[in-house]
């Protein structure tokens, strides 16, 4: 099983539409959580962090984590054509301690205007 | 806004040399990490630094990898004896504190080629 999951994509959404994306991770004892954005041959870049259940809102973005379900998402409200990325899902697993992350494949958003 | 940041942007070599990828981690940071992404991957660890040591390794960092903070403000990659699979972008990153909710900055990369 892979230790963080994401859905590769492409997701396609209009300008001004709300991008969804999500994130399954298999470590249960997962607490920190974090999205970082990924332009083609760049490095990723922190868009939000999370660690609590629930929603989490900075400017567009809003990030949502159920522990129960293991499952992590990332709302884009408001989709640019700037937003068009590689979006990373990352955790922190409960059996490392030295802050290391495991990501996702990462999910390819392209906004078309 | 303080950087990671790292040299060169892109370092061609051919199988079987050695290479240094050199990394200046954000000055206050303590945590040091080392990734790689093979084009078309997943970002991938490879090692964490802390304290003048390494506290995690991956599978991947094999007897061909090594990683040394030679001054107060540099962390380096070596990789011995170049294969072709190690052809990939590598990524240095700095943590602020131990805390699990401290996030990883990660610097712009290195490409490697090796031919």
């Amino acid at each position: 099983q892979k230790e963080v999951e994401q859905n590769s994509g492409p997701l396609s959404v209009p300008e001004g539409a709300i991008a969804s994306l999500n994130c399954t991770y298999s470590d249960r004892g997962s607490q920190s959580f974090f999205w970082y954005r990924q332009y083609s041959g760049k490095s990723p870049e922190l868009i939000m962090s999370i660690y609590s259940n629930g929603d989490k809102e900075d400017g567009r973005f809003t990030a949502q984590l159920n522990k129960a379900s293991q499952y992590v998402s990332l709302l884009i409200r408001d989709s640019q054509p700037s937003d068009s990325a590689t979006y990373l899902c990352a955790v922190n697993p409960i059996s490392s301690n030295t802050g290391k992350l495991i990501f996702g494949q990462g999910t390819t958003l392209q906004v078309k205007p | 806004e303080p950087e990671v940041t790292q040299t060169p942007s892109h370092q061609v070599t051919q199988m079987g040399q050695e290479v240094i990828l050199r990394c200046v981690p954000i000055s206050n940071h303590l945590y040091f990490y080392w990734y790689r992404q093979i084009l078309g991957q997943k970002v991938e660890f490879l090692v964490s630094f802390y304290n003048n040591e390494i506290s995690e390794k991956s599978e991947i960092f094999d007897d061909q990898f090594s990683v040394e903070r030679p001054d107060g403000s540099n962390f380096t990659l070596k990789i011995r004896s170049t294969k072709l699979e190690d052809s990939a972008m590598y990524f240095c990153a700095s943590r602020a504190t131990g805390f699990r909710n401290s996030p990883l900055h990660f610097g712009n990369g290195t490409r490697l080629t090796v031919t």
